[in-house]
């Protein structure tokens, strides 16, 4: 069974300070891996996702995340916040190829201090 | 705008009534989706749809029915309402299993008093 861990329901960084969002997930079959993010009043937006290609994954807005299989750990990063990064940040972890269901960890909201 | 369109976006509802939400895609997607959303919670699966004519439970489908009525829509059913149904709820869709991320639409934010 899959499912993903997210530490830190909250986490501040000044702006221009590195983000470092973290995700740890477990499976038992090579998983897929999903960054989204969720701006206040909106849906799931898909930042980046891991399919077994390269495990370093960059994906929109300067974020970028790496798949570490020794860790379980697939933490997103972003070089330098921005005040338009405000907003709640969720991992998701599929399971093995044919299987539907996306496991979404409880969710970090990140607050950037001006 | 291509994507996923769910209605109502709010509704407020008292206790023992029912109601239905509505989600069409316009991406030919295979798969729909319904996730509810609760704080600290995360997202949870009530009900998916992986291809048309096809339905499943999820992780939390008590008080819910779904009905996959062609391969766009996909609805969402609280045949007898409770307080703790009061979430918001998404619709998802995907083309192809697993690696093949989500498109969300924006949400229904419902309320049972």
């Amino acid at each position: 069974a899959q499912s993903v861990t997210q530490l830190g329901s909250h986490v501040s960084v000044s702006e221009g300070a590195l983000v470092l969002l973290r995700c740890n997930y477990s499976s038992s079959v090579p998983p897929y891996l999903f960054w989204y993010v969720q701006y206040p009043n909106q849906g799931l937006q898909l930042l980046l996702k891991y399919t077994s290609a390269a495990t370093l994954v960059k994906g929109i807005n300067g974020f970028e995340a790496e798949f570490k299989k020794s860790e379980t750990s697939f933490h997103l990063t972003k070089p330098s916040a921005h005040m338009s990064d405000a907003a709640e940040y969720f991992c998701a972890v599929s399971g093995a190829r044919g299987t539907y269901k996306y496991i979404f960890g409880t969710g970090t909201r990140l607050k950037v201090l001006a | 705008n291509a994507g996923v369109t769910q209605t109502p976006k709010f509704q407020v509802l008292k206790t023992g009534q029912s109601m239905t939400l509505q989600c069409a895609q316009d991406m030919n997607h295979n798969s729909m989706y319904w996730y509810r959303q609760d704080p600290g919670m995360g997202l949870r699966l009530i009900y998916y749809s992986a291809s048309e004519g096809t339905t499943d439970k999820g992780e939390v489908p008590n008080g819910y029915n779904v009905s996959r009525l062609n391969k766009r829509e996909f609805s969402l059913r609280l045949e007898s309402a409770a307080p703790s149904q009061t979430s918001v709820y998404f619709c998802a869709s995907n083309a192809k299993q697993g690696d093949d991320g989500y498109t969300f639409g924006s949400g229904t934010r419902l309320t049972v008093v």
